[in-house]
């Protein structure tokens, strides 16, 4: 079965560069989620988007943006990036009416900032 | 506050045998989900079961099960026949309704041979 594609699977950023990391949705999922890991830590909520809308926002700072395209994909722009922002990525998606739809989630971006 | 607590920091089990992970909840929804997550050193997140609050019958999916105590606020996973495949960290979560996950610290499983 598809699952959840994200890329690259790792990234190496220096401070103050930007990083754009893709996620490519289950098809038919129309629920895209964003989530922070930092080492030894539960995955912080960042942003999702239902529907190609922005539907509800967590810890996201300024610096990130992220978005929802016509074919589902969405992109999560990172700029002026700083030490702290070394973290995994994940993007997970679900369809509509969480009742029976899990999150599922992608393998997830390591991004390092040096 | 909605708050999910995992009590056990970690754990040591032989192989082949059962395990069960605890998982706590606190929300004042009626309606939500209950999940467990397990990420291997790898790093992936992979989702094993799913309980709806309004399920009356413990959900299964293999060698995993979910012990749904609703009135206790309870949603502790057991694994039968335990692996060494299974040494992971194991995330309990719960979905209220707006669609987020609220996670618990994670319980990091190993399986000794």
């Amino acid at each position: 079965a598809a699952g959840v594609i994200q890329s690259p699977r790792h990234l190496i950023k220096e401070k103050r560069e930007t990083a754009t990391l893709k996620c490519y949705p289950i098809p038919r999922h129309d629920t895209v989620y964003w989530y922070q890991q930092g080492p030894g830590q539960d995955p912080q909520f960042l942003i999702s988007f239902y529907e190609k809308m922005q539907s509800d926002k967590g810890s996201i700072p300024d610096r990130f943006s992220a978005q929802q395209f016509s074919d589902y994909h969405s992109e999560l722009n990172m700029s002026s990036l700083e030490l702290g922002d070394s973290a995994l990525y994940f993007c997970a998606s679900s369809r509509q009416g969480w009742s029976n739809s899990p999150l599922h989630f992608g393998n997830g971006t390591r991004l390092t900032v040096t | 506050a909605q708050k999910i607590t995992q009590t056990q920091p970690g754990m040591f089990v032989q192989e082949k045998e059962a395990v069960t992970l605890d998982c706590t909840y606190d929300t004042s929804d009626q309606s939500y989900g209950l999940f467990w997550y397990k990420q291997p050193s790898s790093g992936e997140m992979i989702f094993l079961i799913y309980q709806g609050s309004y399920d009356e019958q413990n959900a299964t999916e293999g060698r995993y099960s979910l012990n749904f105590q609703k009135a206790r606020k309870s949603a502790n996973l057991v694994i039968s026949a335990s692996q060494l495949g299974d040494s992971a960290m194991y995330f309990c979560a719960m979905s209220p309704s707006n669609y987020q996950l609220i996670w618990g610290a994670g319980t990091k499983l190993i399986i000794k041979p």
